[in-house]
């Protein structure tokens, strides 16, 4: 079984500084972690995936997350925030079977404030 | 290229009432999946197709719940009859092939109010 725990539904930064989303997950087998983000009235888009190799994983619009095995995490940052993140960010694990469903975490919506 | 679309947006209903949820996938992906998100909660797996096949179902409330993916194409999902606690936003998504830890390209996802 797997699961994803996100710490804080609601996270709050200025304009600029920097943002730390949480995700610590539960894997009986080998993880495949993600990270999406959900704009307004849009659909999930991947942000960045985890599979193997480097640990350190750059995705799109300046986040990045690492993943560390001995914390069971995959915390997502980005250095300066921009009024554009102001989303949802959902963190997802899976299997590392090929194709296998998502479990998702609760979400942390993001408010960018000037 | 057209991503995932899903009809109708937005569909309010009556307990007891049928709906019927479409979800049509980027040309070619052949794994189709449904979720759900119950307000608040977290976004949970409904069920899986690996083109028309059902691949897993185990995410699926209970026999109200009907998937279909005739051809391996487009799918529907139908709630019959609608309870209360169906409400939620259903979102569909599909990937391609069997790569590892391949990417799932999410619908925009149809919010569904039972009243």
């Amino acid at each position: 079984a797997q699961s994803v725990t996100q710490l804080g539904s609601h996270v709050s930064v200025s304009e600029g500084a920097l943002v730390l989303l949480r995700c610590n997950y539960s894997s009986s087998v080998p993880p495949y972690l993600f990270w999406y983000v959900q704009y307004p009235n849009q659909g999930l888009q991947l942000l960045l995936k985890y599979t193997t190799g480097a640990t350190l994983v750059k995705g799109i619009n300046g986040f990045e997350a690492e993943f560390k095995k001995s914390e069971t995490s995959f915390h997502l940052t980005k250095p300066s925030a921009h009024m554009s993140d102001a989303a949802e960010y959902f963190c997802a694990v899976s299997g590392s079977g090929t194709a296998s469903k998502l479990t998702f975490g609760t979400g942390t919506r993001l408010q960018v404030t000037l | 290229e057209a991503g995932v679309t899903q009809f109708p947006s937005h569909s309010v209903i009556e307990k007891g009432q049928t709906v019927t949820l479409r979800c049509d996938p980027i040309s070619g992906h052949d794994n189709l999946y449904w979720y759900r998100r119950v307000m608040g909660k977290e976004i949970k797996f409904l069920l899986h197709f690996v083109k028309e096949s059902k691949q897993d179902e185990s995410g699926m409330p209970n026999n109200r719940f009907l998937a279909e993916r005739t051809g391996g194409t487009y799918s529907t999902l139908k709630v019959q009859p609608a309870e209360l606690e169906d409400s939620g936003v259903y979102f569909c998504a599909s990937s391609y092939g069997q790569g590892i830890g391949g990417e799932q390209f999410f619908g925009p996802g149809t919010r569904l109010t039972v009243l």
